[in-house]
């Protein structure tokens, strides 16, 4: 079974700092790992996804991931945290594959950006 | 296309009643899945349909849910004799055959009440 972990269900950031979020998974196969963002009572976005090409992945919104096989990470960075990046981030993982097709998601992790 | 549509965006139902919602994916998406989001958790899998047919459901899923998708378009998820633990937002997204790995679009949602 496949599971994730995402330290810290909120975190709070100035506007202009660096965005740090984490998240280790579990898995007894090489997986498939995604960021997704939830804007208040709207569904999930795709951010980036690891889909064992290059470790580091950049995503939309000036986010990047990188995963690290001997820490089974994948944590979220951004260099500069801006207002609208206010949201909940959750990540998640599937089996590798074509076709896989059930994503595991971890609870989620509220960003505050202050300004 | 305007991505995935879901209907209604809330629904507050009283204990015991039926409801039903409606998913409309990407007309050219293959795959279909459902999944429901209690509040402070990440999305959990219900199911998912390729095509019309439903492929995998979750232990989740009691006897009181039912999905389908006719003709393998739109699809509906209805809840029987609902209860106060059917409260949460059903997420409905959709995929190419490539799954996970390429990413799901989900829609906004469904908020489900029950009072």
């Amino acid at each position: 079974a496949q599971s994730v972990t995402q330290l810290g269900s909120h975190v709070s950031v100035s506007e202009g700092a660096l965005v740090l979020l984490r998240c280790n998974y579990s898995s007894s196969v090489p997986p498939y790992l995604f960021w997704y963002v939830q804007y208040p009572n709207q569904g999930l976005q795709l951010l980036l996804k690891y889909t064992s090409a290059a470790t580091l992945v950049k995503g939309i919104n000036g986010f990047e991931a990188e995963f690290k096989k001997s820490e089974t990470s994948f944590h979220l960075t951004k260099p500069s945290a801006h207002m609208s990046d206010a949201a909940e981030y959750f990540c998640a993982v599937s089996p590798s594959g074509a076709g896989s097709y059930q994503l595991t998601f971890g609870k989620g992790t509220k960003l505050s950006v202050i300004p | 296309d305007t991505g995935v549509s879901q209907n209604p965006r809330h629904k507050i139902t009283k204990r015991g009643q039926n409801v039903t919602f409606r998913c409309d994916p990407i007309s050219e998406h293959n795959r279909l899945y459902w999944y429901r989001q209690t509040l402070g958790q990440g999305p959990e899998f219900l199911t998912y349909f390729q095509n019309e047919a439903q492929l995998e459901k979750s232990r989740l899923l009691s006897d009181r849910f039912s999905a389908e998708r006719p003709k393998g378009s739109f699809s509906t998820l209805e809840i029987q004799r609902t209860e106060q633990g059917d409260s949460a937002m059903y997420l409905c997204a959709s995929s190419s055959l490539g799954g996970a790995d390429y990413g799901y679009t989900f829609g906004s949602g469904t908020r489900l009440t029950v009072v």
